[in-house]
């Protein structure tokens, strides 16, 4: 599966905007872009994914460079129930997480 | 959207014995997986349930020790056979459709083994 890099961790403040990067320069035509995150004692959510186009769900949206080798994360106003990992992935039939990004949140 | 459960959710075992970890899921789901998470860790793939055959196995896990069912579309299990301390860990299971659809997850069953 190919390789995706995300910084260790992330600050925000409460009611502002997130972005989280997610680097993935060998990615191939196939993989698709999926974000997860995983809140403290919780079972991995699904956020959003997508493919070539920006996509945007009411949970977040997602910037996809052109060339497929970065992507970012948009949390539009941050809330303290933000605060997670937030695993960026590429599919193409297994799901396999990485190390993920932790966001804190302050208040 | 599909809701999954867990049994049993948490569990204290003895080294030497097996553990059966049961997944449920409320509909039916192309692809089921089973992956574990050590404390302050990510989640490793430990195999993709297939239904109907032999489970597909990722590097460093093996049948003899993680033998998976998957009888339909809705249900499969995981068993850690011949416990020691070092399967002590959340597993956790996850169900859902292909490539382009969503992964949902359970919320884990967390073992410790003494």
């Amino acid at each position: 599966d190919a390789k995706t890099t995300q910084p260790n961790s992330m600050e925000s403040n409460e009611e502002e905007p997130v972005h989280l990067p997610c680097n993935h320069s060998t990615i191939s035509g196939t993989d698709y872009i999926h974000w997860y995150r995983q809140l403290p004692s919780q079972g991995p959510e699904y956020v959003i994914h997508g493919l070539t186009s920006n996509v945007n769900n009411r949970m977040a949206s997602l910037a996809i460079a052109e060339d497929r080798k970065s992507s970012t994360l948009i949390l539009h106003r941050a809330t303290l129930r933000d605060a997670a990992v937030y695993y960026c992935i590429l599919r193409n039939s297994k799901l396999t997480f990485g190390k993920g990004i932790t966001l804190s949140v302050r208040p | 959207s599909a809701v999954i459960s867990q049994k049993p959710s948490r569990d204290i075992c003895q080294r030497g014995t097996s553990l059966t970890i049961q997944c449920q899921v409320d509909s039916q789901v192309t692809m089921m997986f089973w992956y574990r998470q050590q404390p302050g860790q990510s989640l490793t793939l430990i195999a993709t349930a297939n239904q109907g055959s032999e489970a597909t196995y990722e590097s460093g896990f093996v049948i003899d020790k993680f033998p998976i069912s998957r009888p339909n579309l809705t249900f499969s299990t995981l068993t850690v056979s011949n416990m020691s301390p070092e399967d002590s860990s959340i597993y956790l299971c996850s169900g859902g459709g292909g490539v382009e659809e969503t992964q949902y997850f359970g919320p884990g069953t967390r073992l410790l083994v003494l």
